[in-house]
């Protein structure tokens, strides 16, 4: 069955830290990957996808991620954290049926990230 | 940007009534979804909408849900007769195309079964 695993459910920084949250999927076929962003008391944002091409995509509010195949992985990363960042953060896979065309998002438990000033 | 919309932000039912989640998705897209999150859980996939009807459903969707698209913009959830373990937020979404550009996610309702 396909499944996402978070590694980290909380991760505390100061501002200015590096982050990185691991995201582990498991899934044979062809992925579309995404990391999805939750403020507090809002809903999902998306941040980054990845569908093919250059492993490394780089999302909004500078956030980026990388998919290595080999390793079934698509870790988010931002270099320098803010306030602002506080949020849960939820990796997921996207998976397709049979048929390849119906579809579900299958949604890591999250990473509830704090970013202290 | 477009956004899919959604009502009532919060409804407090009391348990065994039946309650109606109300979406506009984007109007140029074509699939349709519910996504759940109880609190301080996963989100987690309850059915998917193509084509005026359902092209999957998690186990979660059991017949006490079902969902349906009235007209050309709204897409409704409905549960007949709620549980306490129905307490949950509830986000719809939508996408052009089998989400693989991704989806669009509405702010959600917080749905409280006392």
């Amino acid at each position: 069955a396909q499944s996402v695993s978070q590694h980290n459910h909380h991760v505390i920084l100061s501002e200015a830290a590096s982050l990185e949250l691991g995201c582990n999927y498991s899934y044979g076929g062809t992925v579309n990957l995404f990391w999805y962003v939750q403020y507090p008391g809002q809903h999902l944002q998306l941040l980054l996808k990845y569908f093919s091409g250059d492993p490394l995509v780089k999302g909004i509010k500078g956030f980026e991620a990388e998919f290595i195949k080999s390793k079934f992985s698509f870790n988010l990363r931002k270099p320098s954290v803010q306030w602002s960042d506080t949020a849960e953060y939820f990796c997921a896979v996207l998976w397709r049926g049979l048929s390849g065309g119906y579809n579900k998002l299958i949604f890591g438990a999250g990473t509830r990230l704090a970013v202290h000033p | 940007e477009p956004e899919v919309t959604q009502t009532p932000s919060h409804q407090v039912t009391q348990m065994g009534q039946e309650v109606i989640l109300r979406c506009v998705p984007i109007s140029n897209h074509l699939y349709f979804y519910w996504y759940r999150q109880i609190l301080g859980q996963k989100v987690e996939f309850l059915v998917s909408f193509y084509n005026n009807e359902i092209s999957e459903k998690s186990e979660i969707f059991d017949d006490q849900f079902s969902v349906e698209r009235p007209d050309g913009s709204n897409f409704t959830l409905k549960i007949r007769s709620t549980k306490l373990e129905d307490s949950a937020m509830y986000f719809c979404a939508s996408s052009v195309a089998g989400g693989g550009y991704g989806y669009t996610f509405g702010s959600g309702t917080r749905l409280t079964v006392v």
